[in-house]
């Protein structure tokens, strides 16, 4: 079974950049997934972020577009997400999940990321 | 963007009631419809995929159905720990968007 670990700073200053990490274990980065990140506003719901898969292809939710960017790093079997000019807003337990054909599978634990001065 | 509503927002059932939760999209989606939990301070979890397909592990009380704009999710004969939120997911058209979530208690 495919096993997920986020990583990152839990604290970011209003207009800097979060950058997380999510670790693979069970499956290779390179199979036939693709590898997503969702988050989650405290005590509300799920938003979706984007997706990429090994080759590099992305999809971006585009109310996020302009501020994101993933990458995969096949050596690490891991791949990461960068949100730039955050705002008080972008508070939020972000997860990464793996799509196997639509669905997700398989979930990190999350990792907490608060914007604040 | 497909947007997903589903009903009710919160419930308050009894062990052992039948719970039913429901999900329409906006636009039709087929059955590229997935269905997920999440417990208190967990992430979600896959419950049903392709609005009717159980995930591997999960128990056979729950259930889903539906297809095109409108879908259920079944609990037959509620446990204390299904207490959840409860959230839809559609991988018909990109953005992927879920629902905005059932709270399920356990009165």
């Amino acid at each position: 079974q495919v096993q997920l670990q986020e990583s990152g700073p839990g604290l970011v200053k209003p207009s800097g950049t979060l950058s997380l990490t999510c670790a693979v274990s069970g499956a290779s980065i390179s199979s036939n997934n693709w590898w997503s990140w969702v988050r989650q506003p405290p005590g509300k719901g799920l938003e979706w972020i984007g997706e990429i898969y090994h080759s590099g292809s992305t999809n971006y939710n585009p109310s996020l577009k302009s501020r994101v960017t993933m990458s995969v790093d096949k050596s690490r079997n891991q791949f990461s997400l960068i949100l730039r000019s955050v705002t008080a807003a972008d508070t939020a337990m972000y997860y990464c999940a793996v799509t196997v054909n639509g669905e997700f599978d398989n979930w990190g634990q999350g990792t907490l990321v608060t914007v604040s001065s | 963007e497909i947007v997903l509503t589903q009903s009710p927002d919160f419930q308050s059932v009894t062990p052992r009631a039948k719970v039913t939760i429901t999900c329409r999209a906006s636009h039709v989606i087929g059955t590229t419809l997935h269905w997920y939990q999440q417990k208190p301070d967990q992430s979600p979890k896959l419950l049903i995929k392709y609005a009717s397909q159980s995930f591997s592990g999960v128990p056979s009380r729950f259930s889903g159905s539906g297809s095109g704009t409108d879908f259920t999710l079944t609990i037959n004969s509620l446990e204390a720990e299904d207490a959840a939120t409860y959230y839809c997911h559609q991988s018909s058209s990109l953005p992927w968007t879920f629902g905005q979530g059932t709270k399920v208690e356990i009165k």
